[in-house]
């Protein structure tokens, strides 16, 4: 079975300033791993995925992952922070068949200016 | 293109009621998945349908609960008795296949009173 955390449900960072969303899995099978952003009164839509491929991912909006096994990690990153980054972000793990797929419980992320 | 859409966007009922919730995939996606989104939660699985079959329902609450989706697009999620913790958002998202990426609808808030 698949599990998500996500360290702090709310991280506020300014303007301009490196963003850091943490995200830890726990899968019995090799996962695909995926960052979803749900801005206010929309649907959730995909930053970037990682399906066995290289481990470091880059996404839109100059958002990246990197997966590390090790750690058991997919943490999501963004050089420097835009206003209209201020959304909530949901880490999700699969299975690699794209099945049992789990989010976590989401960050929000604010963007002070 | 056109995305996924669901409808009604809000619904409102009494406990009790019998309620019905649409959702219009992406026209040639063959798998269609249901989720639910609580506040401040990330969306938890319910149901997906390969083709006009329920592959996995194992998210499904209990029997109050049942989704369709006879022809193989459009997919109707009924809840019969309706309780006050069925309030939530009712998220569609649907994919080419079961490992392709999946995209998602604006979501259904229902509330029930």
């Amino acid at each position: 079975a698949q599990s998500v955390t996500q360290l702090g449900s709310h991280v506020s960072v300014s303007e301009g300033a490196l963003v850091l969303l943490r995200c830890n899995y726990s899968s019995s099978v090799p996962p695909y791993l995926f960052w979803y952003v749900q801005y206010p009164n929309q649907g959730l839509q995909l930053l970037l995925k990682y399906t066995s491929a290289a481990t470091l991912v880059k996404g839109i909006n100059g958002f990246e992952a990197e997966f590390k096994k090790s750690e058991t990690s997919f943490h999501l990153t963004k050089p420097s922070a835009h206003m209209s980054d201020a959304a909530e972000y949901f880490c999700a793990v699969s299975d690699n068949y794209g099945q049992n797929f789990v989010f976590g419980p989401g960050t929000r992320l604010s963007v002070l200016p | 293109g056109a995305g996924v859409s669901q409808t009604p966007s809000n619904k409102v009922t009494e406990k009790g009621k019998y309620v019905e919730l649409r959702c219009d995939p992406i026209s040639g996606h063959t798998a269609l998945y249901w989720y639910r989104q609580s506040l401040g939660q990330g969306p938890e699985f319910l149901i997906y349908f390969q083709g006009t079959g329920a592959a996995d329902d194992s998210g499904l609450p209990n029997d109050r609960f049942f989704a369709v989706r006879p022809e193989g697009s459009v997919s109707t999620l009924k809840i019969q008795r309706t309780e006050r913790g069925d309030s939530a958002v009712y998220l569609c998202a649907s994919s080419l296949t079961i490992q392709d990426t999946q995209y998602f609808g604006p979501g259904t808030r229902l509330t029930v009173l």
